[in-house]
């Protein structure tokens, strides 16, 4: 079972447009929620997280929108450029019970493509 | 000096054999992973280590079988490779058990023929 689902599967924006990922997720016990950037060849990256107390954050040109009681939470990159193209991941992140350890679950990706 | 380092960047075998991707990671931390990138993209936990005790172990068949050394090294060891284990395996650490950035190395892409 897909535990955060995450779209569109691909993207594709002209330069300086904005690029909007969207998430959702049902567990109500994740409590942390990153957004990693992964070039072709490359690990992932974190590019900016949040926790559920906060309903948006901000890092330059990267913004997460985040609504708990709809349980969905997205990323905003305004003036999309070139170098922005790569595979966005969302993720969720929450202790298993009689863990002491987060464990991160991943959406599936979408493959973000930015047109010169 | 990169921070979480993965060897080999390639392996490239034929079925039935058993290989090692070794990973070493310089940032101090005490937690590390292990996660699977398949051919759709789609990431995967498979193990995580914190100072060198096993806390999850996802359900991956037990020819994987990690290893780790001391708290900067968690190798993952391979038996009677298959055709569907062919996908990028990705080490990860971290310095919190919880709510922490995950540092991924930059991979290692596995074909089985």
């Amino acid at each position: 079972q897909q535990q955060v689902k995450q779209s569109p599967q691909s993207l594709i924006v002209q330069k300086g447009g904005i690029s909007i990922i969207n998430c959702a997720y049902e567990n109500t016990a994740f409590d942390y929620f990153p957004w990693y950037q992964q070039f072709p060849g490359k690990g992932p990256a974190l590019l900016i997280a949040i926790r559920p107390d906060v309903s948006e954050k901000k890092e330059g040109r990267f913004t997460i929108s985040f609504n708990k009681s709809a349980k969905q939470f997205s990323l905003h990159i305004m003036d999309s450029q070139p170098g922005d193209s790569a595979t966005y991941f969302c993720a969720a992140s929450m202790r298993d019970r009689g863990s002491t350890l987060g464990r991160l679950y991943f959406g599936r990706g979408t493959q973000l493509t930015v047109w010169p | 000096d990169t921070a979480v380092s993965q060897t080999p960047k390639y392996l490239v075998t034929q079925m039935g054999n058993d290989k090692s991707i070794k990973c070493e990671q310089n940032l101090g931390h005490d937690t590390m992973y292990w996660y699977k990138q398949d051919s759709k993209k789609f990431l995967k936990i498979m193990f995580s280590y914190n100072n060198k005790e096993l806390i999850i172990n996802e359900t991956v068949p037990n020819r994987f079988s990690p290893k780790s050394p001391d708290k900067a090294h968690l190798n993952l060891h391979i038996n009677s490779l298959e055709l569907g284990d062919s996908a990028v395996y990705f080490c990860a650490s971290s310095p919190e058990r919880w709510r922490s950035t995950q540092y991924f190395g930059p991979g290692t892409r596995l074909t089985v023929l």
